[in-house]
């Protein structure tokens, strides 16, 4: 079964506007981390934001803000007012445990155009 | 802010000889490192994880006589794909934990891209 999932392939916006990345994880470890990772067509992964299993707020990094669900195990990511540089490949991760040196599972990703 | 480089950045070679790739944390020690394989259009699958000063742990289905990968210091992984064939062109990532942060997260290089010809 798949551990992270990422169900939209790709994804348009307007730029100026809010778009909303959809995650969904499954874990029966009660400790965990949750990333966000952007992926420019240089290919370069960038880290976006990160939330903790549990963390009692939602993350927020600038114009990322990660909408954390615990009990429908969704960590969808918010970027407001995108910009065209927002266009890339956005990735989803999951890290079970508490050891903070534990890998990183991956979604499928989600391709973001943004349009002028 | 944790800086994380690779070397080379592309690379071309030919089939049955082997290559090298450099995965340096610049400004951070790192005791775990990872390195990561993917297509284009896809995702990263994660090969292997490198731990400094022993044996690296693959992941299902790698070959780790292929993939052979050395952390020799806190701030240097090493992954050498031998007898290359051009099923092993791809793009290859390398990422290290920064341990002074308090979540731990892995900060990646900018990648190599192999081709195999």
């Amino acid at each position: 079964a798949q551990k992270i999932t990422q169900t939209q392939p790709g994804m348009f916006v307007q730029e100026k506007e809010a778009v909303t990345l959809d995650c969904t994880y499954d874990t029966s470890d009660p400790s965990y981390g949750l990333f966000w990772y952007k992926q420019p067509s240089s290919g370069e992964m960038i880290f976006l934001i990160y939330q903790g299993s549990y963390d009692q707020q939602n993350a927020t990094e600038g114009r990322y803000s990660l909408n954390f669900q615990k009990a429908r195990k969704s960590a969808n990511l918010v970027i407001s007012a995108s910009q065209l540089g927002d266009s890339a490949m956005y990735f989803c991760a999951m890290r079970e445990g508490g050891n903070q040196g534990g890998k990183l599972i991956f979604g499928q990703g989600t391709e973001l155009s943004v349009k002028p | 802010g944790a800086v994380v480089s690779q070397h080379p950045s592309w690379v071309i070679c030919k089939s049955g000889t082997s290559v090298k790739i450099e995965c340096r944390s610049l400004d951070f020690q790192a005791t775990t490192m990872f390195w990561y394989r993917q297509f284009p259009k896809q995702s990263l699958m994660l090969m292997a994880t490198s731990n400094e000063g022993s044996k690296a742990t693959y992941e299902q289905g790698v070959e780790k006589d292929k993939f052979l990968i050395n952390h020799a210091s806190l701030t240097l992984s090493t992954l050498t794909v031998t007898s290359a064939h051009p099923e092993d062109s791809s793009f290859y990532i390398c990422s290290a934990i920064n341990r002074d942060r308090v979540m731990g997260e892995q900060y990646f290089g900018p990648g190599t891209r192999l081709t195999v010809t």
